[in-house]
């Protein structure tokens, strides 16, 4: 089992409101990615937070947002929900760029919107 | 951006069988092609990775190939058993930073016993 965790682990919400979730970096990795996984397809590229700089961004519009922490952890802010934001999101960590490196995922955050 | 394809969406083999899996990708600049299994209510996880200075990689049961000219890489299964049955997803992308990878839609392997 990695050490990859994240918080909550679902969550309803409205439409129109704001959520936040959480993810702790397995020991010794300072590089976080999100992932949106909406029902039977899969992971897609949300942002990445290297060294608490977002390092790239997938096709999301500009109410997903995220930071990362100096003990390299990290929060995806999502605005204005819409219905359709409702899916499993993944964060994984990795050792850092350069190099060859792979990641690691947490459980995952489920989240739905009415 | 880079685009992958899978096929197919759902394979139901018999324990034992082989099971073979086939992605496509679009960036001739990726060079980095993991698989992932996710069970039911589970995180993916990591099962096998190829770079592309090699054609080909194998551990225990499972293996994968890639062709470069082709743009298509594929995992295969041998011998497969019940515990086997889970999603498979293929992603393509820079093996320097494995985060970034875009990711095929899966495919939901079922073994029957």
């Amino acid at each position: 089992e990695t050490g990859v965790t994240q918080s909550p682990t679902h969550l309803i919400k409205t439409r129109g409101q704001q959520v936040t979730l959480r993810c702790s970096s397995q020991s010794g990795h300072n590089t976080v990615s999100w992932y949106q996984q909406a029902l039977g397809q899969g992971p897609q590229f949300i942002f990445q937070y290297y060294r608490e700089e977002e390092n790239g961004r997938g096709n999301f519009p500009p109410r997903f947002s995220g930071l990362q922490f100096p003990n390299y952890s990290s929060e995806l802010n999502v605005n204005a929900l819409e219905l359709d934001d409702s899916a499993l999101y993944l964060c994984a960590s990795s050792p850092g760029t350069g190099g060859i490196n792979t990641q690691y995922f947490g459980p995952g955050t489920r989240l739905t919107v009415l | 951006g880079e685009n992958v394809e899978q096929h197919p969406s759902t394979l139901s083999v018999q324990e034992g069988d082989s099971a073979v899996i086939k992605c496509t990708y679009s960036d001739s600049a990726s060079n980095y092609f993991p698989w992932y299994k996710q069970e039911l209510g589970k995180r993916p996880q990591l099962i096998i990775d190829i770079r592309s200075n090699v054609g080909e990689k194998k551990d225990q049961r499972i293996a994968v190939t890639l062709n470069k000219t082709a743009k298509h890489f594929s995992l295969h299964i041998t011998e497969t058993q019940p515990e086997d049955s889970a999603v498979y997803f293929c992603a393509a992308g820079d093996n320097t930073n494995a985060g970034k990878s875009t990711f095929g839609d899966g495919t939901t392997l079922t073994v029957k016993p």
